[in-house]
């Protein structure tokens, strides 16, 4: 089974911080990797895909992915109260039994307390 | 330019029954996949088409499940005989292909069903 893990949380961070939302997976041949945004009710909303080590900005947005380590992050600058949602980690793996398909982690709980 | 689309948003039906939902993925996009999400779960990949061809199918895909993607337009996902473990989230998301930024997978709204 070809895993990523992530903190559940909940991580608490005041308006205006740095929130950091890190992610690790198992598959070291993956090259492919996303973050989505998920309110409560609503389907996930991706807000950054990385393919390639160091980092990638949008915005407010930083993704940054280390294959060595296995590890992708994801910082979000000036946190607003809006932010406050589950931030999933999503991986493209590859199977034998369902081929391409994204493989995502349980999500981390942010709060952005104003 | 829309996105994904799904119908019904909800969807309460008993023990027994058969239901189905359907997807109209971005117009461009020739990727489609279905997940099923939990609470306090991420969503968990159940199939996928390449235009009108289904390409690969969960482990999780139990014979009780179909999808099919006629015309490589619209999908339809179909429970027969729903059990009140089926009760979830289902998620359709489309992409445009399989290598890059077309990997990028974008979710419609999801269908909820409630098994009673």
């Amino acid at each position: 089974q070809k895993e990523v893990e992530q903190n559940s949380g909940p991580l608490s961070v005041p308006e205006g911080a740095i929130a950091s939302l890190n992610c690790t997976y198992s598959d070291r041949g993956s090259q492919s990797f996303f973050w989505y945004r998920q309110y409560s009710g609503k389907s996930p909303e991706l807000i950054m895909s990385i393919y390639s080590n160091g980092d990638k900005e949008d915005g407010r947005f930083t993704a940054q992915l280390n294959k060595a380590s296995q590890y992708v992050s994801l910082l979000i600058r000036d946190s607003q109260p809006s932010d406050s949602a589950t931030y999933l980690c999503a991986v493209l793996v590859w199977d034998s039994n369902s081929g391409y398909a994204l493989n995502f982690g349980k999500g981390t709980s942010l709060l952005v307390t104003p | 330019d829309t996105g994904v689309s799904q119908d019904p948003r909800h969807k309460i039906t008993k023990r027994g029954q058969n239901v189905t939902f359907r997807c109209d993925p971005i117009s461009e996009h020739n990727r489609l996949y279905w997940y099923r999400q939990t609470l306090g779960q991420g969503p968990e990949f159940l199939t996928y088409f390449q235009n009108e061809a289904q390409l690969e199918k969960s482990r999780l895909l139990s014979d009780r499940f179909s999808a099919e993607r006629p015309k490589g337009s619209f999908s339809t996902l179909e429970i027969q005989r729903t059990e009140q473990g089926d009760s979830a989230m289902y998620l359709c998301a489309s992409s445009l292909g399989s290598s890059g930024n077309y990997n990028e997978q974008f979710f419609g709204p999801g269908t909820r069903l409630t098994v009673l």
